[in-house]
């Protein structure tokens, strides 16, 4: 079974640019996720999707973070503009449903700002 | 709002012991528990699930425990290799009439260092 899979793996912006990051989920899972990690701490929860719609996205920077999920299949993660504080490790993850069986990670994206 | 605090931050330890790491959390009313692993530069690894139902998970050498009325989890692995090192995160999934319904909250992880 392919995993969680996640590009690009590495980036490097100066502040006030834009970024975007993709994630393709494990083949039939309905429940999509997307965590910043930041450097020493875990990983905290951006937004929720299930299937193509948003579950929770209470910890999303609206004013310069967007997302969406595509049919339901792959999601995007934009950053417009990015700040410094922004530096950090997009994870992306996948499951079943959203409880119980537990998410499958992808690698994260490594984002340095400038 | 659920916080979830792990003990110790970092441990190292000889080859061939045995090691406790800890997770407190602070609201009770949690779904489930995951204790996962991860290595640098890549993604979380689940290593085990421990619905709030049951008191504990076992796989190989890994031992999960639950006390969900104190908010607490041990993750305890016997006669730690090597391979073992690597940063350990604790996550609690909010349970219905919880403050954190349906999210999974982390830790801040414990990276552990097993030296030859």
């Amino acid at each position: 079974e392919a995993g969680v899979a996640q590009s690009p793996r590495y980036k490097i912006i100066e502040k006030r640019q834009s970024v975007a990051f993709w994630c393709n989920p494990i083949s039939g899972h309905a429940t999509l996720y997307w965590y910043q990690q930041i450097l020493g701490q875990g990983p905290k929860l951006l937004i929720q999707f299930q299937n193509n719609g948003v579950v929770d996205d209470s910890q999303l920077p609206k004013d310069r973070f967007s997302a969406e999920r595509l049919k339901g299949v792959d999601s995007t993660l934009k950053i417009q503009p990015a700040k410094l504080e922004d530096s950090a490790v997009y994870l992306c993850a996948s499951s079943l449903e959203w409880r119980g069986t537990g998410e499958f990670f992808g690698p994260g994206t490594r984002l340095t700002v400038l | 709002k659920q916080e979830v605090t792990q003990i110790p931050a970092a441990l190292s330890v000889p080859e061939g012991e045995n090691l406790v790491l800890n997770c407190s959390f602070t609201d009770s009313a949690i779904y489930n528990l995951q204790w996962f692993r991860q290595d640098p530069g890549k993604g979380l690894t689940s290593l085990l699930l421990i619905q709030s139902s049951q008191r504990e998970q076992t796989s190989g050498r890994l031992n999960a425990s639950l006390d969900k009325s104190s908010g607490r989890s041990t993750l305890y692995i016997a006669a730690s290799q090597p391979g073992d090192s690597a940063t350990y995160l604790c996550a609690v999934r909010g349970g219905a009439g919880g403050t954190s319904y349906g999210k999974l909250t982390f830790g801040q992880g414990t990276i552990l260092t097993v030296h030859p």
